[in-house]
């Protein structure tokens, strides 16, 4: 089973700063996807990267995967109050395996 | 179209007492998953079930049971529940496992609370 570590566990920050979560593991991931959890509901998926090196942006939100395929980030640049929530990466075997979270709160 | 619906949304139960939570998806898919989520953890998977008829241990298998009752249904059984069961439970469905090139529809949780 691989081990991914999710940092930071919590983020505060103002309206429109910028932040960067990571998602890292010893091991190489075929592929990795990001998801989005609100309160009160399940996660929603926000991207798939499964190529080293790939670079994906989705609006305000730029997604990275390490070129030896064992990390990853999501940067959001100018935050917004609706970009809270609970960040999950999740790599891919023959079935997910989703790291701690990073909790983010965007302050107006 | 739904998507994954999940019931109850919460549940109280006593220590020892058992319990059947349900899942059903519209979305035709083949593959379904339980998972519960616990503070700083994440998501951990308790049992999958690739296509219609087949079922797998995931992550914490323990204490629970499943059932793949049709393509759209899959139900999470707790026998005896015990406090460390309290969480939230997630079902979701995909089109298909492995290459991690499917994505995963989440249904709304259920919180279960055991005293």
């Amino acid at each position: 089973t691989q081990l991914l570590e999710q940092s930071p566990q919590f983020l505060s920050i103002q309206e429109g700063e910028n932040l960067t979560v990571y998602c890292n593991s010893s091991s190489v991931f075929s592929s990795l996807q990001w998801y989005r959890q609100e309160p009160g509901e399940g996660p929603v998926l926000l991207v798939t990267v499964v190529t080293g090196g790939e670079v994906k942006k989705l609006k305000r939100l730029t997604f990275q995967f390490g070129d030896a395929r064992k990390d990853s980030s999501l940067h959001i640049t100018a935050a917004q109050p609706g970009d809270t929530g609970l960040y999950l990466c999740g790599a891919a075997g023959n079935k997910l395996t989703f790291g701690g979270g990073t909790r983010v709160l965007v302050k107006p | 179209n739904a998507g994954v619906t999940q019931t109850p949304k919460f549940q109280v139960l006593k220590t020892g007492q058992s319990m059947t939570l349900q899942c059903a998806q519209d979305m035709n898919h083949n593959s379904m998953y339980w998972y519960r989520q616990d503070p700083g953890m994440g998501l951990r998977l308790i049992y999958y079930s690739a296509s219609e008829g087949t079922t797998d241990k995931g992550e914490v298998p323990n204490g629970y049971n499943v059932s793949r009752l049709n393509k759209r249904e899959f139900s999470l059984r707790l026998e005896s529940a015990a406090p460390s069961q309290t969480s939230v439970y997630f079902c979701a469905s995909s089109e298909g496992v492995g290459g991690g090139l499917y994505e995963q529809y989440f249904g709304p949780g259920t919180r279960l609370t055991v005293t």
